[in-house]
């Protein structure tokens, strides 16, 4: 089945720089890739996905590139601000898998003012 | 509309005891899902209903037992509750024919002595 790693676990910035949060999928049929973000106390939502088909997808202030080569997948957030603070968890899926997601462990970012 | 709601939000439980957690979502979605979410681990599938009337195994299905008991509903049950079961658990929702958006609800907390 589908293995998701994610790096890294924990991730400290200042107020202002970005944050970079790598997964690495091992099967090569995904081709679904979504990011989520968890606050502390609350259910997982969505902030952006990306399809195997798309090389890069950006939302504002945050960004989602994704190698089907290499078989990595990254989030990118700019001009971070203190309520960015939260879980990120990335994921993969495929097309005939009913919408299961197999997810990454997750990385804790903390930013600082 | 409330979206995915989950009740109880906290539970303590002695080892042995059972219980069964309710989901609801009220967006007519036609999938539903059950994660444990523990810590280093991020999420896995306990288990899934693709549809109304039909529901499979996830990664981790062992001593968990569900009823999709309308399109509308998606309950937990945990028949003999141990330790390894302390966790908090979160369910989805999701239309498989949009987006392949998930829509988690806001978790129950559970702890079994």
């Amino acid at each position: 089945g589908e293995n998701v790693e994610q790096h890294p676990s924990t991730l400290s910035v200042q107020e202002g720089d970005s944050a970079v949060i790598k997964c690495t999928y091992s099967d090569s049929a995904s081709n679904y890739f979504p990011w989520y973000k968890q606050e502390l106390g609350k259910g997982p939502q969505l902030i952006i996905d990306i399809r195997s088909n798309v090389g890069e997808k950006k939302d504002q202030r945050i960004a989602v590139t994704l190698n089907k080569t290499a078989k990595h997948f990254s989030l990118h957030i700019t001009e971070t601000q203190p309520e960015d603070s939260a879980v990120y968890f990335c994921a993969a899926s495929g097309t005939d898998s009913w919408g299961k997601l197999q997810f990454g462990a997750g990385t804790q970012v903390v930013v600082t003012p | 509309n409330a979206g995915v709601t989950q009740t109880p939000k906290f539970q303590v439980l002695k080892t042995g005891q059972s219980m069964t957690l309710q989901c609801a979502q009220d967006m007519n979605h036609n999938s539903m899902y059950w994660y444990r979410q523990d810590p280093g681990m991020g999420l896995r599938l306990i288990y899934y209903s693709a549809s109304e009337g039909t529901t499979d195994k996830g990664e981790v299905p062992n001593g968990y037992n569900v009823s999709r008991l309308n399109k509308r509903e998606f309950s937990l049950r945990l028949e003999s509750a141990a330790p390894s079961q302390t966790s908090v658990y979160f369910c989805a929702s999701m239309d498989l024919r949009g987006g392949r958006e998930q829509f988690f609800g806001p978790g129950t907390r559970l702890t079994v002595l």
